[in-house]
């Protein structure tokens, strides 16, 4: 186990519906990173948050955000669903030095289905 | 971050080398090769990585050519629980916070 816990582990919505969805970092990790997951396809970036700030961000449009918390666990956010918004979503520790090093530690994702 | 490429399925008999091969023919001097690997339903998990010198940890080891254009991630003894999907990554160390997966090797296991 690596210590990251996200939740719900399932969750179903409708079209236009939001979701909010939870992560708890492992302990000591400073950067959280979140991940889309389509069937049959590796893992997308979405994007990455460090001392609460987002820090950088992949090719997802403005309805899905986050945030970042004191305690380093954080939250994705996704307004208004759309169908092919139904994937796993994977959230990512890890530790932040001085350069960006240190491999990422996941959790076992929550699986959002979109009707 | 470079690219990388990897075949699509393997298969390998238990207690036999696995022997993954990636190729990364576009890597920068400045960028890693990291292996994670996802087994069904889970979150992936971390294996290995180095930048051009041979590795090995209690998991694999990490093979990286003279010329850094590929690499090999070899599984020593396979047992039916290392059936994943196998990841090959190059990513740098400064400035690059995004891990760029494709879409990976599924190897089989076979009794």
């Amino acid at each position: 186990e690596t210590g990251v816990t996200q939740s719900p582990t399932h969750l179903i919505k409708t079209r236009g519906q939001q979701v909010t969805l939870r992560c708890s970092s492992q302990s000591g990790h400073n950067t959280v990173s979140w991940y889309q997951q389509a069937l049959g396809q590796g893992p997308q970036f979405i994007f990455q948050y460090y001392r609460e700030e987002e820090n950088g961000r992949g090719n997802f449009p403005p309805r899905f955000s986050g945030l970042q918390f004191p305690n380093y666990s954080s939250e994705l956010n996704v307004n208004a669903l759309e169908l092919d918004d139904s994937a796993l979503y994977l959230c990512a520790s890890s530790l932040r030095v001085t350069a960006n090093t240190g491999e990422l530690f996941f959790g076992e994702g929550s699986r959002l289905t979109v009707l | 971050d470079a690219k990388t490429t990897q075949p699509t399925s393997m298969d390998c008999a238990e207690g036999r080398a696995a022997n993954l091969p990636c190729n990364h023919s576009t890597i920068s001097g400045n960028e890693y090769v990291y292996w994670y690997r996802q087994i069904h339903s889970q979150g992936p998990q971390y294996i290995i990585h180095g930048l051009k010198n041979n590795e090995t940890n209690e998991m694999a080891s990490l093979i990286i050519t003279e010329d850094r254009k590929s690499s090999t991630l070899i599984l020593p003894h396979a047992t039916l629980r290392d059936t994943a999907v196998y990841y090959c990554i190059v990513r740098s160390h400064t400035g690059g916070f995004k891990t760029i997966f494709g879409a990976g090797t599924r190897l089989f296991v076979k009794a």
